[in-house]
């Protein structure tokens, strides 16, 4: 059974630039979750989207956006990129039904210039 | 903000020893979960606890769930040098939210 897929593994964008991630979860599994994990700091949520809708968004500011497929493979989007969003970006897939184990993809480490 | 807290933000032993690691949390909730990162790449599920279980165990993990102080220890047994690591744990609160901790830095030295 294949994990979660996440693509690019590396990015680098300039500032004021938009990048867009993208993340496969396992398949049947309905729940996508994205975090931000700057050098040195733990995760920060950023988004939740299960059968195709944003149920919840951390503290980030709306240029942080993304989106659900009908297939429940996800995006990231994050606009007029700033030298601080420089971060490793983990998506994580959970089966559908519950919070039980989460599991994650390798991330995508995005460097803003 | 963190919902959950690891401490010590750093440990180093010597392979062999037991290494233990705690996490305090602010809100209650349903479980409470121990990831692994190695080298700034993907999470990997250690164990889970639910709130009303008060220890659990894994191979040569140990868990264990205080409610009433809102922490959690996490102990793994005979480390080896393949244990080095971050270690994180993640609550979820209720509303499906799981949050993290800023981890704990595990070194074992050989």
């Amino acid at each position: 059974e294949a994990g979660v897929t996440q693509s690019p593994t590396h990015l680098i964008k300039t500032r004021g630039q938009q990048a867009t991630l993208r993340c496969s979860p396992i398949s049947g599994h309905t729940s996508v979750y994205w975090y931000q994990q700057a050098l040195g700091l733990g995760l920060q949520f950023l988004l939740w989207y299960d059968e195709g809708e944003e149920r919840n968004r951390g503290n980030f500011p709306p240029r942080f956006s993304g989106r659900q497929f009908p297939n429940y493979s996800s995006e990231l989007n994050v606009n007029a990129l700033e030298l601080e969003d420089s971060a490793l970006y983990l998506c994580a897939s959970i089966p559908t039904g519950g919070l039980t184990e989460a599991f994650f993809g390798q991330g995508t480490r995005l460097t803003v210039v | 903000s963190q919902q959950g807290e690891e401490d010590p933000q750093a440990l180093s032993i010597q392979e062999g020893e037991n290494a233990t690691m705690n996490c305090s949390y602010k809100t209650s909730i349903n479980n409470l979960q121990w990831y692994r990162q190695n080298s700034g790449r993907g999470l990997v599920h250690l164990i889970l606890i639910r709130s009303n279980e008060r220890e659990k165990h894994s191979g040569r993990l140990r868990v264990t769930l205080d409610t009433s102080k809102k922490s959690s220890s996490l102990l793994i047994t005979a480390s080896r040098a393949a244990d080095t690591a971050s270690y994180f744990c993640a609550t979820d609160p209720g509303n499906y939210k799981l949050t993290f901790g800023k981890g704990t830095l595990l070194t074992v030295n050989p």
